[in-house]
């Protein structure tokens, strides 16, 4: 069955230092991939989309590549700050015609001061 | 643009209720999702409409799920009867063709 799976241990990580995330994916080739944050007590907030045939994507301090031959995306955040601290989803496309998403459990990152 | 809008923001009911969320998805949106969100088993995709149409549903849980999106500016998820495990935060997301999706605040629902 398709399967995403992001580390289910918290990030924890000094302010101004690279955050970098993981997502592996299994058993399904999806033509794009989207990352969210979502913090506590709202609806995750969407951030970046990168395609099957870009290797990388960038939007401020974020970037986002995606591996199709490992099966994998990361995410960065540069310059991380407190205010970055919240949990982040990745959520390969479903192929098909139909924007269907599933999403993973999320990584928690905490940048502290 | 207010976004995708869902009421109740909280609901709790007891065992054997009816409850009913509501969702109004963004305009120009053609595409409306209603996921489930726990602890335990994160975001689940319920459902999904494209142009008001049901697509898929197979992760509807079982049959005292319904849901219905009788034109482009209303969707409900109805529970009937609620039980004790359906209590969740329960989201709608809308979005056009390759778009990330637009989530709502959410309905926290609690069956007691």
């Amino acid at each position: 069955s398709q399967k995403i799976e992001q580390n289910s241990e918290a990030l924890n990580i000094q302010e101004g230092k690279t955050a970098t995330l993981t997502c592996n994916y299994t058993n399904y080739s999806p033509a794009y991939l989207q990352w969210y944050r979502q913090d506590p007590g709202r609806g995750p907030v969407f951030l970046l989309l990168i395609r099957e045939n870009e290797k990388e994507k960038r939007k401020e301090r974020l970037k986002v590549t995606f591996d199709t031959t490992l099966k994998q995306s990361l995410f960065h955040i540069t310059a991380s700050q407190p205010a970055d601290s919240a949990t982040y989803l990745c959520a390969p496309i479903v192929s098909g015609g139909y924007n269907k998403l599933i999403f993973g459990a999320g990584t928690r990152l905490a940048v502290h001061p | 643009d207010a976004g995708v809008i869902q009421s109740p923001r909280h609901e709790v009911t007891e065992m054997g209720q009816e409850v009913t969320l509501r969702c109004k998805p963004i305009s120009g949106h053609d595409y409306l999702f209603w996921y489930r969100q726990t602890m335990m088993r994160g975001l689940e995709l319920l459902i999904y409409f494209n142009n008001n149409v049901p697509i898929d549903d197979s992760g509807m849980p079982e049959d005292r799920f319904s849901a219905k999106m009788p034109n482009a500016s209303f969707s409900t998820l109805k529970i009937q009867p609620s039980e004790p495990r359906d209590s969740a935060v329960y989201f709608c997301a809308t979005t056009r063709q390759n778009y990330g999706y637009t989530f709502g605040s959410g309905t926290r629902l609690t069956v007691v």
